[in-house]
């Protein structure tokens, strides 16, 4: 089945510790993002790629890193640079300007 | 800038009424788009419908309708006879269309949690 695939769906890190979030579509998007979303809130854009090898910062980047080094993938690092990282994390692809966007069914990262 | 407002944190309704989700956006470009998306518990995001700035007919699927007005700049959002498996946080979404790429991706409102009540 085409969608995209988000894994682990329940993550716990340590303090100081980096901990990378997995992406995967096989829908065959050129877009792929990253967003946040804190309780009650809307959905905050971290990351977004529109093309292999090209990724561009969002709205808050900071303490985040990405790739993008195969279509498919666009895996997400919470570096221990990111103070607050408990929240959900989703995934999204896109295919051309205007057309809705696909999402994961989610990443939920909790600090202990 | 872009921008999208839900002023309606949470709505609580009886089962069999209707309900309107109001959706307020702003945006500089001539030409965007427009989505609703619902999130149940599980927390995946399912697409409900899009528009494009130029087609304002409104729209009727099943239970849901969409009203469009970019007078007013809203995306309003209704469910009929309203269901307990309605239940849900919506969100609305802007979409630039410039040349911007940043902007590609969707801006969305802080949602609407919707309680329907048996």
């Amino acid at each position: 089945d085409g969608g995209i695939t988000q894994s682990p769906k329940y993550l716990f890190r340590k303090e100081g510790q980096n901990v990378t979030l997995s992406c995967e579509q096989n829908l065959n998007h050129d877009a792929m993002y990253w967003y946040r979303q804190d309780p009650g809130q809307g959905l905050r854009l971290i990351y977004y790629s529109q093309i292999v090898n090209d990724f561009q910062k969002g709205d808050i980047a900071e303490g985040y890193s990405v790739s993008r080094e195969k279509k498919e993938s666009f895996p997400l690092t919470v570096t221990s640079a990111q103070k607050n990282p408990t929240a959900f994390y989703l995934c999204a692809s896109a295919g051309t300007r205007g057309s809705e966007a696909f999402f994961g069914q989610g990443t939920r990262l909790t600090v202990v | 800038a872009q921008k999208v407002t839900q002023a309606q944190t949470e709505i609580s309704v009886v089962e069999k009424e209707d309900v309107t989700l109001d959706c307020v956006y702003e945006t500089r470009d001539t030409t965007y788009y427009l989505f609703w998306y619902k999130q149940p518990p599980s927390g995946e995001l399912v697409f409900l419908i899009r528009r494009n700035s130029f087609d304002e007919q409104n729209e009727i699927s099943g239970r849901y309708s969409w009203n469009f007005q970019k007078s007013t700049s809203s995306f309003n959002f209704t469910i009929t006879a309203s269901q307990v498996v309605d239940s849900a946080v919506y969100f609305c979404a802007l979409q630039g269309a410039r040349g911007d790429t940043g902007r590609r991706a969707l801006t969305f409102g802080s949602g609407t949690r919707l309680q329907v009540q048996p």
